[in-house]
């Protein structure tokens, strides 16, 4: 595909449930990343993908927050549990190299958790 | 926790005008980027500035950056309806840039009326 896609566009949970969102980066790229952005603010970063590796996850609010890129490319972001606090989008961004390299965002996910 | 700072919080101007948002930034920094966001689209990438560059071009968009006073500007000329949208400056977690993981401001809305 040409960009980032990520699935669903709008996911609605009961408090309680668990929820999986997906990321599609652009082939070949190897970073991924993983943002949750709050109505009216700026995205907040979760967490850090090169390749399969996860090397950052320090963004990531409890450990009901999962993520995972078993095959270095498609990522899925789960959250067990949901609380409404949860409620947000969550961007998927990717970019070709490590580091320094443009991010390509996704549309989001935007979560509603009642 | 996020990084910058921006000022104004929204700005509304008539189609034609220029529009300024500001950004302030903490703690030193390898580039400083600026991020577009549409209403429930995801972010787009306008422009990249380096820390040892002063002020960059890309089409009607005009970027300033001053590392002494930490904080860049994003200038956008003879504005069109299609420029309604938020705008956030976002920072390298650290001062190599080398992680990726980006910190974004609260971003400035704008709206551009026909």
């Amino acid at each position: 595909g040409a960009g980032v896609s990520q699935s669903p566009r709008y996911k609605v949970a009961k408090r309680g449930q668990d929820v999986a969102l997906r990321c599609d980066p652009i082939s070949g790229h190897v970073s991924l990343f993983w943002y949750q952005q709050a109505l009216g603010q700026g995205p907040e970063f979760l967490t850090y993908f090169q390749n399969e590796a996860q090397l950052d996850k320090s963004g990531l609010p409890s450990d009901r927050f999962f993520a995972e890129r078993p095959e270095g490319s498609v990522s899925t972001l789960k959250i067990q549990r949901t609380q409404q606090e949860d409620s947000a989008v969550y961007l998927c961004a990717s970019s070709r190299g490590q580091g320094t390299d443009t991010q390509y965002f996704g549309p989001g996910t935007r979560l509603t958790v009642l | 926790s996020q990084q910058g700072e921006e000022d104004p919080q929204a700005l509304s101007i008539q189609e034609g005008e220029n529009a300024t948002m500001n950004c302030s930034y903490k703690t030193s920094i390898n580039n400083l980027q600026w991020y577009r966001q549409n209403s429930g689209r995801g972010l787009v990438h306008l422009i990249l500035i380096r820390s040892n560059e002063r002020e960059k071009h890309s089409g009607r968009l005009r970027v300033t950056l001053d590392t002494s006073k930490k904080s860049s500007s994003l200038l956008i000329t003879a504005s069109r309806a299609a420029d309604t949208a938020s705008y956030f400056c976002a920072t390298p977690r650290s001062p190599s840039g080398n992680t990726g993981k980006l910190i974004f401001g609260q971003g400035t809305t704008l709206q551009v009326k026909p």
